[in-house]
């Protein structure tokens, strides 16, 4: 079974800290990694995609390493609105037509 | 504003009824999607649908029933059939390929089985 693995944390950071989050998948035909940021009992929405280059967005950076099937989140200067859970998200190439794989989130708590 | 939108948003179910959660989508995307997530787990898929009248079977189908009549609506039934139904529901939508591009999800259906 094709899975993603990420550690649920909960992560329990002070505002301005830097935290990051590693995701692996099992799926190395896998073309597309996403991470979604889902509040609590919200639907989850779109943070960033992952591009094999890594890519930022502000305070937020993502980065992929295909040779060891992983994809990270790191996010500088935590604020308190950043609390949420973190849902590593990768399709499933090869398998079931349309179907993306979402991993059980890392929850993140950002203290004052 | 374009968005989708589920409802009820909250729905309390005695065992052996079945029960329909409306998804309705106004952002003229092809790809229809049901998920259902239980506490600490991830999002599980129950059916998808990529055009209209067809769809398919994701993981967890069974108990479950979907149709798609028209592009915008992409109801679910849940039936007695189904052995834990409660859980939060979620309907998302698509325009294309996953390869690019975000799901769109509606504000999820909460279920509870009484």
């Amino acid at each position: 079974r094709k899975e993603v693995e990420q550690d649920p944390g909960p992560f329990n950071v002070p505002e301005g800290a830097t935290v990051a989050f590693n995701c692996t998948y099992s799926n190395s035909a896998s073309q597309s990694f996403f991470w979604y940021r889902q509040d609590c009992r919200k639907e989850p929405k779109l943070l960033m995609s992952v591009y094999s280059s890594g890519n930022e967005d502000g305070r937020f950076t993502a980065q992929l390493n295909r040779a060891s099937q992983y994809i990270s989140l790191l996010i500088r200067d935590s604020k308190l609105s950043d609390s949420a859970t973190y849902l590593c998200v990768v399709n499933d190439y090869g398998g079931s037509q349309g179907n993306l794989i979402f991993g059980k989130g890392t929850k993140l708590s950002v203290k004052p | 504003d374009g968005g989708i939108t589920q409802s009820p948003k909250y729905l309390f179910r005695k065992e052996g009824q079945n029960v329909t959660l409306s998804c309705e989508q106004n952002l003229n995307h092809d790809a229809m999607y049901w998920y259902r997530q239980d506490p600490g787990q991830g999002l599980r898929l129950i059916y998808y649908s990529q055009i209209v009248n067809d769809f398919q079977k994701g993981d967890i189908a069974e108990g479950y029933s979907v149709s798609r009549e028209k592009k915008e609506s992409f109801p679910l039934t849940v039936t007695s059939a189904q052995k834990n139904p409660t859980a939060f529901y979620l309907c998302a939508s698509h325009s294309g390929g996953l390869n690019t591009g975000e799901l769109f999800f509606g504000e999820g259906s909460r279920l509870t089985v009484l």
